[in-house]
């Protein structure tokens, strides 16, 4: 069964800590994406990545980076985490075919405190 | 640029009662058209989609037809149950997969 795996479900970190969130995949998709979610605010797209070593900006990107090395893998880290980066953060991947959709991890709840 | 509109809700239904949630879009390509179904605590998951006009997409006893002149990709089920309870996100995609759109999703409770 393909899937896009998360490495955590729940993570609790101290403020001012590095975090690092691990998304993986398996069907070699060219497309990752990052987003968060909030309550009362949706899904916000913080990084995406078309191919290996590149990434664009998404609507959020301030105090966040990425990293893909490799194809299947795409790491979200947050620098310097604040408590106001508290949030569901879900990982996506799809090919570059607008009819495919795509398909989601499980997502990591993080907590800063 | 590209959008799309859904009824926010909550919307809370009988067990058995019928379900729409309305989703309208505007898009400067010809997109594709999704919805997406997140139950708690999970992450989204692919619940249908519709490729074309007049494409009717189905799983699980959803529906959702893809009209073009309305702009529109309503959520539709005759019986909902309790386990249908969840948040359902219309989206659009274009641009070979790398455009996509949410909606701010729906809440739906079914109470049994």
């Amino acid at each position: 069964d393909v899937k896009v795996t998360q490495s955590s479900r729940y993570l609790v970190k101290r403020t001012g800590e590095k975090v690092f969130l691990e998304c993986v995949q398996d069907m070699d998709h060219e497309n990752m994406f990052w987003y968060r979610q909030d309550p009362g605010l949706g899904l916000r797209l913080i990084y995406f990545s078309y191919d290996v070593k590149m990434k664009e900006k998404g609507d959020i990107p301030e105090g966040y980076s990425v990293s893909r090395e490799k194809k299947e893998r795409f790491s979200l880290i947050l620098e310097s985490a604040s408590t106001n980066q508290t949030s569901m953060y879900l990982c996506a991947s799809s090919p570059p075919r607008e009819n495919y959709g795509y398909t989601f991890g499980s997502g990591t709840r993080l907590t800063v405190v | 640029g590209d959008s799309v509109t859904q009824m926010e809700g909550p919307v809370t239904l009988s067990e058995e009662a019928c379900l729409t949630i309305n989703c309208t879009y505007t898009a400067t390509g010809y997109p594709s058209l999704f919805w997406y179904v997140q139950y708690p605590g999970e992450g989204l998951q692919l619940l249908l989609k519709a490729t074309k006009a007049d494409d009717k997409g189905s799983n699980k006893g959803f529906e959702a037809t893809y009209r073009k002149e309305t702009t529109s990709f309503h959520l539709e089920k005759g019986s909902v149950q309790v386990s249908d309870s969840a948040v359902y996100f219309c989206a659009l995609s274009v641009n070979y997969g790398q455009n996509f759109v949410f909606g701010p999703g729906t809440r739906l409770s079914v109470l049994p």
